[in-house]
């Protein structure tokens, strides 16, 4: 049973371009999360989704970043307008849902995607 | 409110010693603590995790110790083994309400000297 994948794992971009990050959750999971970690520092929380739905995103910047989880295919992160700041490591975890198989409070992260922007 | 501190930033323990990691957290509301290890360069690994209606787990060399009361809990690794040394990152949800997210403390870097 695959993890949850993340792609790519490294990215590059120059201020100004977009980045796009991917994320597959693991077989049977329909819960997404996104966090982000800066160097030296611990987790925070971007953004909950579900198939089609944003559950939460108060941990998203107002401006640039959005998030989707559409009914077929990957969740995807987007940020528009890349600044130097933005330079991270973005993770992405995944549960299962209610009544479904393991614990739906449980979320299993994917090995990130490490953003860098010059 | 939201905040979950961890202490201490960094650790450092003899092969076969016992590592001692503490978080603390504000929100009563607070039902889930899970413990996370993370290798550099990789995503953070599910390690141990327990709910309030408990004061202890263990699984295998890992115990997680809760304190309700003090709004505490601490990792503990018996018999540390070099391959421990990571960061370990403990954390915080509201199961059930209108969102799962976890709010984690800022880490423990573990050297397990050998």
């Amino acid at each position: 049973n695959a993890g949850v994948m993340q792609n790519p794992r490294h990215l590059v971009r120059r201020r100004g371009q977009e980045a796009r990050l991917r994320c597959s959750p693991m077989k049977g999971h329909s819960h997404v999360y996104w966090y982000r970690q800066l160097p030296e520092e611990g987790l925070k929380f971007m953004v909950y989704l579900q198939k089609e739905n944003i559950i939460d995103e108060s941990g998203m910047p107002k401006e640039r970043f959005s998030a989707e989880f559409p009914k077929e295919g990957p969740s995807i992160l987007r940020i528009q307008q890349v600044v130097r700041g933005d330079s991270a490591a973005y993770f992405c975890a995944s549960s299962p849902p209610v009544g479904g198989q393991g614990n739906s409070y449980e979320q299993y992260f994917g090995p990130g995607t490490r953003l860098t922007v010059t | 409110q939201q905040q979950v501190k961890q202490s201490p930033q960094s650790l450092i323990v003899q092969k076969g010693g016992i590592s001692i990691i503490n978080c603390a957290y504000e929100n009563t509301a607070f039902d889930y603590f899970p413990w996370y290890q993370q290798f550099p360069g990789k995503g953070p690994a599910l390690l141990i995790a327990i709910r309030p209606d408990v004061s202890e787990k263990k699984e295998g060399r890992f115990t997680i110790s809760f304190n309700k009361s003090a709004k505490q809990f601490s990792l503990h690794i018996m018999d540390s083994q070099p391959g421990d040394s990571a960061t370990y990152f403990c954390a915080a949800s509201k199961y059930g309400g209108a969102t799962n997210k976890l709010i984690f403390g800022t880490g423990t870097l573990l050297a397990v000297q050998p």
